[in-house]
C-alpha cells in the first residue's frame, strides 16, 4: 500500500540550526515526491518537487530510493521558516494528480 | 496566479443540518479535491474529480457527497451533518496533464463546526 510517513509531529531548534525533517514512503512505482509548507494563517503551498531538483527558501530535499525517503533539510533555520510541513506522494501513477500526504511535522524555531 | 476560493472561512452547524461548502478555481484545472485537515492526522481525502460531471471516492467519503456542474465549481456536501464531522476542509487543484500536473493549489480552508 502507498503510505508516507512523517516520524516526527513536532520539531524545535534553535535559528542558526541545521534541521531535517523526515519523509519515507512506500510505494511499488516509481515515486513523485513534495513538500508542501503551510505557514500560519496561510494556505497550503508547495515548497518543492523532487524532479526539479531546486532548493527553495534554502531548502532541497534528495529522494533516496534505496532508504525509501524524502528529507528535507536546511543548514541554518530561521524564526520565519516556522510552520507545518507536510511530505507527500503522488499516486496511481500520477495520471489523475493525487497526492497521498503524510501527517505533518511542524517545525518551531526558536530565536 | 492560480486562485482557489472557498465560500466560507468559518462555519457553524447544527447536528442533523445539511451542509454545502463551495470550491471555485480560475485557472481552468481538470482536478479538484476536498480534503479534511486535522491535528495529528494530517491530509486526508475525501472525494476528487477529474472531469465535469465526474467523482471518485478518496479514503474517507462517508458521510460526504459531492458535486462538479461545471468546471471551476467543486462543492462537498454533507449529507446531515455530525459532530465528528467538525474539522477544517481544504479544496485544492490541479492540471490534468503538463508538467506541473501534480502540483495541487490549494483554497484557504473552512473551518467547520458541528454543535
Amino acid at each position: 500500500a502507498q503510505r508516507v510517513t512523517q516520524p516526527e509531529k513536532l520539531l524545535s531548534v534553535f535559528k542558526g540550526a541545521p534541521v531535517e525533517l523526515k519523509c519515507n514512503y512506500s510505494y511499488s512505482g516509481s515515486p513523485e515526491l513534495f513538500w508542501y509548507v503551510q505557514y500560519s494563517r496561510q494556505r497550503l503551498q508547495l515548497l518543492l518537487r523532487h524532479i526539479s531538483r531546486e532548493s527553495i527558501k534554502g531548502f532541497t530535499a534528495d529522494l533516496n530510493k534505496g532508504e525509501t525517503s524524502f528529507h528535507l533539510k536546511k543548514p541554518f533555520a530561521q524564526e520565519e521558516d516556522s510552520a507545518m510541513y507536510y511530505c507527500a506522494l503522488s499516486s496511481y501513477g500520477g495520471s489523475q494528480g493525487n497526492l497521498i500526504f503524510g501527517k505533518g511535522t511542524k517545525l518551531s524555531v526558536k530565536p | 496566479d492560480v486562485k482557489v476560493t472557498q465560500s466560507s472561512r468559518y462555519l457553524v452547524k447544527r447536528t442533523g443540518e445539511k451542509v454545502f461548502l463551495e470550491c471555485v478555481q480560475d485557472m481552468d484545472h481538470e482536478n479538484m479535491f476536498w480534503y479534511r485537515q486535522d491535528p495529528g492526522l494530517g491530509l486526508r481525502l475525501i472525494y476528487f474529480s477529474y472531469d465535469v460531471k465526474m467523482k471518485e471516492k478518496g479514503d474517507i467519503p462517508e458521510g460526504y457527497s459531492v458535486s462538479r456542474e461545471k468546471k471551476e465549481r467543486f462543492s462537498l456536501i454533507l449529507e446531515s451533518a455530525s459532530t465528528n464531522q467538525t474539522s477544517m476542509y481544504l479544496c485544492a487543484s490541479s492540471l490534468h496533464s503538463g508538467r506541473d500536473y501534480n502540483e495541487q493549489f490549494f483554497g484557504p480552508g473552512t473551518r467547520l463546526t458541528v454543535l
